[in-house]
This record gives C-alpha cells, structure tokens and sequence, in this order.
C-alpha cells in the first residue's frame, strides 16, 4: 500500500505571496493532519480533516488554512507568506474510529518551503 | 536532507549497546503516547505507542516505559544499530483534544560504528 505523499518537496517563495501544499494519505485513511516543523519550534499541530471538515485547529493565525476534499486528499493554504514560515510541513494520515481516539497516524515527506 | 533541530541533546552510543532516550510530557491528562523515529529528508516514523494505563510496553528491541508520577517517557532501544540513527520525538495525545499530537523537542540518536 503506498504512504503518504505530498507535493511538491520543495518550494520557494517570496514575502507576500501565497502557498497551497497538498497531501494524499493512504488508501481508506479519512483523517488528515498537517503539522509545522522548524529547528525553533519544533513539530507543531496546525489543523485535522475528517470527511471534510475541520475537527481540530492549533495555535495558528488565520493566514494558514486548508481543507479535506471528498477522497480524502487534503490541501493546505498560507496566504501572505513571512519569512518565518520557512519550515518542513508534514502531513499524516490515520483511519479513524468515529469519535475520538488515538489512532496511528502516518507520515508523508514533507513540502519543504522556503520564504524569501 | 532536511535539519530536524540545530540544537537538539545529542545522545552518542556505541554500536551493539542499548539506548535509553528520556521524554518528559506536559499534560497530566494525556492518554496516549507514542514515539517516533525521524530521518534526515523523511517524515516521523510511528515505532511504539503505549495507553495511560499501562507503565511499560515492548516491542521489537524496543520498550517504552511511562512513569505518569512524574510526567516522565522513555525509550529503550536494545543493541543498537547504525540504522537508529535519528532524530525521537515523543508525542501525546491530550484526552480532550484526541485529533492531535503534541510533539516533545526530539533527540538525536548517533551510532558509532
């Protein structure tokens, strides 16, 4: 079974513009959820999917947003790039149980992105 | 590939002895735990997980203890080998917001040959 990719790898932009990542999880897996990695920070939760809605959100202004589309696949959006969001963003996958639970979550690669 | 941390503790061991990395976790109410294995260009890697309600949990060469006393995680990897050589991260899952992990710092775990 293929794992978790995610497109592209690697990204480059400038101040001000915006970015769309995307992330496909693994056949059957309905949950998706994207996280921010910097060397600072470390690994930090930005936002869940299940059945295209958004279940759960972290400490993030609104700038950064995504969405579930019916097949799962699930994209996230920064908008008004800064240079801090220079950072790996991972996206993993999980099959949930219906309500809450701690299920296994897979992840991707990773879109590296660089602001300039 | 990728730097996971520029300042991340680094724990040094000698190929064929065993490992012991230490987590200590924030929330009391965290019900689940897992640890993670990250290399250089790929994202975590799922190794073991363990319940609040249990204290020890083992897997293939690996065994993760919990002590919910004091708030503390660790991970033993026995006879180490030059393919652990990673960055761990340990994770909770809070019960009340069961969607989402919440990530410890990392170590980075070198291997010498």
């Amino acid at each position: 079974k293929a794992g978790v990719t995610q497109t592209p790898r690697y990204l480059i932009k400038t101040r001000g513009q915006q970015v769309t990542l995307s992330c496909s999880p693994i056949s059957g897996h309905r949950s998706v959820s994207w996280y921010q990695q910097t060397p600072g920070q470390g690994l930090q939760f930005l936002f869940e999917y299940f059945s295209e809605t958004q279940r759960n959100k972290g400490n993030f202004p609104g700038r950064f947003s995504g969405r579930q589309f019916s097949n799962s696949r699930s994209e996230m959006n920064v908008s008004t790039l800064e240079l801090g969001d220079s950072a790996l963003y991972l996206c993993a996958s999980s099959w949930p149980k219906e309500g809450p639970s701690a299920d296994t979550q897979y992840f991707g690669p990773g879109t590296r992105l660089t602001v300039l | 590939g990728e730097s996971v941390g520029l300042h991340l503790p680094t724990l040094s061991v000698q190929e064929g002895d065993n490992s012991i990395i230490n987590c200590a976790y924030s929330n009391s109410a965290s019900d689940y735990f897992i640890w993670y294995k990250q290399e250089s260009g790929k994202g975590p890697q799922f190794i073991i997980d363990i319940r609040s309600n249990m204290d020890k949990r083992q897997g293939q060469r690996v065994t993760v203890l919990l002590n919910k006393t004091v708030k503390h995680l660790s991970l033993q990897i026995a006879a180490t080998q030059p393919g652990d050589s990673a960055v761990y991260f340990c994770a909770e899952i809070p019960m009340d917001s069961s969607y989402k992990l919440i990530f410890g710092s990392g170590t980075r775990l070198l291997v010498r040959p």
